[in-house]
């Protein structure tokens, strides 16, 4: 079955420091995956997007890496601010063209003053 | 930029209701999605369409419907609410190309008393 799993579930972190989420995917053939930014009671907006040819993407303070052959990506945020409170999704898609997303549990991010 | 809109941000419905949940894009895309999103679990999709009057059963479809008359336009019908149908509603739309990424709205939340 195709699953993505994400962690750690939660994490306090510091503002200012860095921290590093998780996910890992069975998702196969894999086309390409995505880290979105969920803050509370809005819907997931996206951070990155890599196919499995890259492994690494960055948009500001945040990088994505990704190792197809282990499937396990990880999302980096440096030097955390107050607004990176929020959960962060992954989503595997198998196949480019498919409606077929598999959404990962998310990690809820806090950060603290 | 894309727009995703949803006609209520929080709704409270009765058992037995029938419930209209309304979603609007204005970026021509040709998908569409219905995700419902509760805690301890990924975004479930419920209904998917990819063109005007067609729709593809997602995952978890018992006790909804949808409608899709115009392309800006998809709608998630709950014929008859129930209390497990409490929950996150989450619409979404994507081009049919490229990386297909999703952009969603803000989101739903139904409570059926």
């Amino acid at each position: 079955k195709n699953q993505v799993e994400q962690s750690p579930q939660s994490l306090i972190i510091l503002e200012g420091k860095n921290c590093t989420l998780q996910c890992n995917y069975t998702v196969s053939p894999f086309s390409n995956l995505r880290w979105y930014k969920q803050d509370t009671g809005r819907g997931p907006v996206s951070l990155t997007i890599m196919t499995f040819s890259e492994n690494t993407k960055s948009n500001g303070r945040y990088t994505a890496t990704l190792d197809a052959d282990t499937k396990q990506s990880s999302l980096h945020i440096t030097a955390s601010q107050l607004s990176d409170s929020a959960s962060y999704i992954c989503v595997v898609s198998e196949i480019s063209g498919t409606y077929k997303y598999i959404f990962g549990t998310g990690t809820r991010l806090k950060v603290l003053a | 930029d894309v727009k995703v809109t949803q006609s209520s941000r929080y709704l409270v419905k009765r058992t037995g209701e029938k419930v209209f949940l309304e979603c609007v894009q204005d970026m021509d895309h040709e998908n569409m999605f219905w995700y419902r999103q509760d805690p301890g679990l990924g975004l479930r999709l419920i209904y998917f369409s990819y063109d005007v009057k067609m729709k593809e059963k997602g995952d978890i479809p018992e006790g909804y419907s949808v409608s899709r008359e115009k392309k800006e336009r998809f709608s998630l019908i709950l014929e008859s609410a129930s209390t497990n149908q409490t929950s996150m509603y989450l619409c979404a739309s994507s081009v049919m190309e490229a990386y297909n990424e999703q952009f969603f709205g803000p989101g739903t939340r139904l409570t059926v008393l």
